[in-house]
């Protein structure tokens, strides 16, 4: 069973504070999802790495897949309040032929003003 | 309107009975799956089915059963509810040809509790 370990589990910073969330695991992924979670409603996709050691930046998010695609980092600058919520990694497998993601178990943030 | 739509919402219900939870989506997509989320263990698949024809057991299917009745309808029912099945499920569905690295679209959520 692929596994994906994420840390932190919980995270509690004051606005304007830098933060990264870890996920890594010892199965090779074909790529790596990130969402992010509000009460009451479902995850929804921020961003999809794909290649090994590809970053991607959307506005203060910038999200790294390492280079053997076994672990990927979010890294937010200069955090808001905005930015609270719960933050999932993902790895899509491609075990037996069927695409299927394996999450980690989330990055609860929250950012006091 | 949602793209992915569950229902119902919320369901408060006793151990033993039969329940079903519902999802319908708008996308066109194939690909439909049903996870759970428990605090602290995050999203745990249940079952998945990538067309009208195809169902799959996912990492935790014992006690649960699911229907693909349409391309745009997939239900998850539990036959007989227990209160460890207390947990927030979630429908989630995919798109795209064969490929891989389609991103999943998730519906609001059901939060079931089983007294």
């Amino acid at each position: 069973t692929q596994l994906l370990e994420q840390s932190p589990q919980f995270l509690s910073i004051q606005e304007g504070e830098n933060l990264t969330v870890y996920c890594n695991s010892s199965s090779v992924f074909s790529s790596l999802q990130w969402y992010r979670q509000e009460p009451g409603e479902g995850p929804v996709l921020l961003v999809t790495v794909v290649t090994g050691g590809e970053v991607k930046k959307l506005k203060r998010l910038t999200f790294q897949f390492g280079d053997a695609r076994k672990d990927s980092s979010l890294h937010i600058t200069a955090a808001q309040p905005g930015d609270t919520g719960l933050y999932l990694c993902a790895g899509e497998s491609l075990q037996g032929g069927s695409e299927k993601l394996v999450f980690g178990k989330g990055t609860k943030l929250t950012v006091n003003p | 309107d949602a793209d992915v739509t569950q229902t119902p919402r919320n369901r408060i219900t006793k151990t033993g009975k039969r329940i079903m939870l519902e999802c319908s989506q708008t996308k066109g997509h194939d690909r439909m799956y049903w996870y759970r989320q428990d605090p602290g263990l995050g999203l745990r698949l249940i079952y998945y089915s990538f067309d009208v024809k195809d169902i799959n057991k996912g990492e935790i299917s014992d006690g649960y059963s699911v229907s693909r009745q349409a391309q745009a309808k997939f239900s998850l029912s539990l036959e007989s509810a227990i209160p460890n099945q207390t947990a927030l499920y979630f429908c989630a569905t995919s798109g795209g040809p064969g490929g891989g690295n389609q991103p999943q679209h998730f519906g609001d959520g059901t939060r079931l509790s089983i007294l």
